[in-house]
């Protein structure tokens, strides 16, 4: 089955920072790629997906086949980037999101 | 426009009771999800439903849970005899029509099961 895997849990930098949220799946097949994000008291929403390859909020994440990633990057962190965020995976195929674990990105002043 | 109503935002039970919650999607969005959040997990896909019709409930324990929509639209979960391992935040979604349509969440409902 595929697999979303988030290896961290908490990420904290501060303000001015790049920042990398890791992202690896297990699926050999051709996946589309989400990035979800839940700001404090919101609703989970869609930040981006791969294949718009657009930049949202000053984040991009380019998906990558041979290491199975599709990492979330901002090259300069600000304070309401502070989040919960969620790398999902849908199958080629197939209608069920798959989301990992969760990584909370808290930025510093 | 109007986001995905869900309620009640929270609820607390004893185990082996019965809890209900329902959900009304966006208007004109065909497709209709429920996940389930553990603490510390992501959201886990229950059941989804494309207009009335189910597309997914592989995940779904379908010896306590059940899930309907009618006409369509609203939706209702139930959850009948609660555990204590259902406690959890259950989260509605809907989309145009895929899964890969952007997602739109509702706040969730919150359930101990004590």
């Amino acid at each position: 089955a595929q697999r979303v895997t988030q290896p961290e849990k908490l990420l904290s930098v501060f303000k001015g920072a790049p920042v990398e949220l890791k992202c690896n799946y297990s699926y050999s097949g051709s996946p589309e790629l989400f990035w979800y994000v839940q700001y404090s008291r919101q609703r989970l929403q869609l930040l981006l997906r791969h294949i718009s390859r657009e930049s949202i909020k000053g984040f991009t994440a380019d998906l990558n086949k041979g290491e199975t990633s599709f990492h979330l990057k901002k090259p300069f962190a600000q304070e309401e980037d502070s989040a919960m965020y969620y790398c999902a995976l849908l199958r080629a195929g197939f209608q069920k999101l798959v989301f990992g674990t969760g990584t909370r990105l808290l930025v510093s002043p | 426009e109007a986001g995905v109503a869900q309620s009640p935002r929270y609820k607390i039970i004893e185990k082996r009771q019965s809890v209900a919650f329902w959900c009304n999607p966006i208007s004109g969005h065909a497709t209709l999800y429920w996940y389930q959040q553990i603490l510390g997990q992501g959201p886990k896909l229950l059941i989804q439903f494309q207009n009335n019709g189910v597309v997914d409930d592989s995940q779904l324990p379908k010896d306590r849970f059940s899930a309907e929509r009618l006409k369509g639209v609203d939706s209702t979960l139930k959850i009948q005899p609660a555990k204590l391992e259902d406690s959890a935040v259950y989260l509605c979604a809907s989309s145009l029509v895929r899964a890969a349509d952007t997602q739109y969440f509702g706040p969730g409902t919150r359930l101990t099961v004590l």
